[in-house]
Parts: C-alpha cells; sequence; structure tokens
C-alpha cells in the first residue's frame, strides 16, 4: 500500500527566503510523486512530477523537489520565497505495479500551508 | 479555455433539494475524477470513471449519484444531503486511467447545505 506523510501542516517564511516544505512517502515499488499547489476558492495546480528520471525534478514558478529513495522523501523547495507563493502544497504518491484500481489512484498527503511575511 | 470547467462555482441547497454538479474538460482525457475537499481532511476520492465506465465507488453514500455521459462530461447528482456534505467538491481528468498519470483539476464546487 501507499501513503505519503507531509511533516509539517503550517510552514511560515518571509518573502525572499528559502522556502522547504517536507514530505516522506512509502510505497510498495518506484513510485510517482507530485507537488500540487492549492490557491483560496482554486482547484489543485500540478507544479511538478517524478516519474523514475532524474531525481531532482524543476517544476513551474521556481519550484524543485528531490526524489530520495535512501531517506523515502520527495522535498518541496525554492530559493526564495514570493508573496504569490502563499497558499497550500500537497504531495502525492502513485504507485505504478498496484493492480486494484484504487492501486492506480492518487493519494494526497494532508497538506502544508505555506505563509508568506512581508 | 481553462482545462477542466466545473459548475456552479457556489451552491446552496436545503437538505431535501435535488441539485447537480456539471463537469466538463477540453483535454481529450478518458479518465474522470469527483472529490470531496473538506477542511481538515485529506481529499478524498469519490468516483472514478475510465471511457464512461464507473470503475471505482469508494463506498460514497447513495444521496451522491455520478453520471458520465461521454468522455469530456461528468456530473454528481446530490439529492437529500446532510450537513457533513457542505464542502468542496472537485473534478479532474487524466489521460488515461494508469498510474503515474497527473491529474488535471478543476476549481470546484463549494456546497452549502443548510
Amino acid at each position: 500500500a501507499q501513503s505519503v506523510t507531509q511533516l509539517d501542516s503550517h510552514v511560515s517564511v518571509s518573502e525572499g527566503t528559502p522556502v522547504l516544505l517536507r514530505c516522506n512517502y512509502s510505497s510498495s515499488y518506484s513510485p510517482s510523486l507530485f507537488w500540487y499547489v492549492q490557491h483560496p476558492n482554486k482547484g489543485l495546480q500540478l507544479l511538478l512530477k517524478y516519474t523514475s528520471a532524474a531525481t531532482l525534478v524543476k517544476g513551474i514558478n521556481g519550484f524543485e523537489a528531490e526524489f530520495k529513495k535512501s531517506e523515502t522523501s520527495f522535498h518541496l523547495t525554492k530559493p526564495s520565497a514570493h508573496m504569490s507563493d502563499a497558499a497550500e502544497y500537497f504531495c502525492v504518491v502513485s504507485d505504478p505495479y498496484g493492480t486494484s484500481g484504487s492501486a492506480r489512484q492518487l493519494t494526497f498527503g494532508s497538506g502544508t500551508q505555506l505563509t508568506v511575511l512581508p | 479555455e481553462t482545462g477542466v470547467t466545473q459548475t456552479p462555482r457556489h451552491l446552496v441547497m436545503g437538505m431535501t433539494n435535488k441539485k447537480s454538479l456539471k463537469c466538463e474538460q477540453h483535454l481529450g482525457h478518458n479518465a474522470m475524477y469527483w472529490y470531496k475537499q473538506s477542511a481538515k481532511k485529506p481529499l478524498e476520492l469519490m468516483f472514478v470513471y475510465s471511457l464512461e465506465e464507473r470503475v471505482e465507488n469508494n463506498s460514497v453514500p447513495s444521496r451522491f449519484s455520478p453520471e458520465c455521459p461521454n468522455s469530456s462530461h461528468l456530473f454528481l447528482h446530490l439529492h437529500t444531503l446532510q450537513p457533513e456534505d457542505s464542502a468542496l467538491y472537485l473534478c479532474a481528468s487524466s489521460q488515461a486511467l494508469v498510474a503515474g498519470q497527473p491529474q488535471h483539476f478543476g476549481d470546484g464546487t463549494r456546497l452549502s447545505i443548510l
């Protein structure tokens, strides 16, 4: 079975400082991993995805994430936070070898609310 | 035109009303999903359709009834809802029902039950 844990429910950073949102996953095999962002009153937007190619994945809006199999982690980073980055972020895992319908679906973390202070 | 469009964006209904939520995707995808997003809870997958066939129903009460007339449209028919059904309902689509496919989301319908 697959699962994902977002280690922080809330993160606050000052504008212009680095962002680190932490995610650990559990999967039987090599998973596909995603980060999504949700702004208020909006749906989820795909930031980036890892699908067993390069372990450092670059996404939109300056975000990137590094897949570390030994640590079962997929942390999201950005060198310099912008006010527009304030939103909720979801780490998501998909197990590629699941045989049941549910195993082919996405498993969402509980989310990390990012606040950016001026 | 946005990829996944949901209407209405907001809906207030009484417990005895019947209403429907609509989702339309313009991405040429073959799989569509309904999710429920409640405050302080993880995203809950409700229904999954692949090529207009329902392939998953995650123990959702019968007061929620999905319909997928073609691969571009998905409906969620609502009747006799309860206050705990108040939530943001999100529709999503993916190219196929294959693990590792990212899903594209609409902006949701904010549902309030009086």
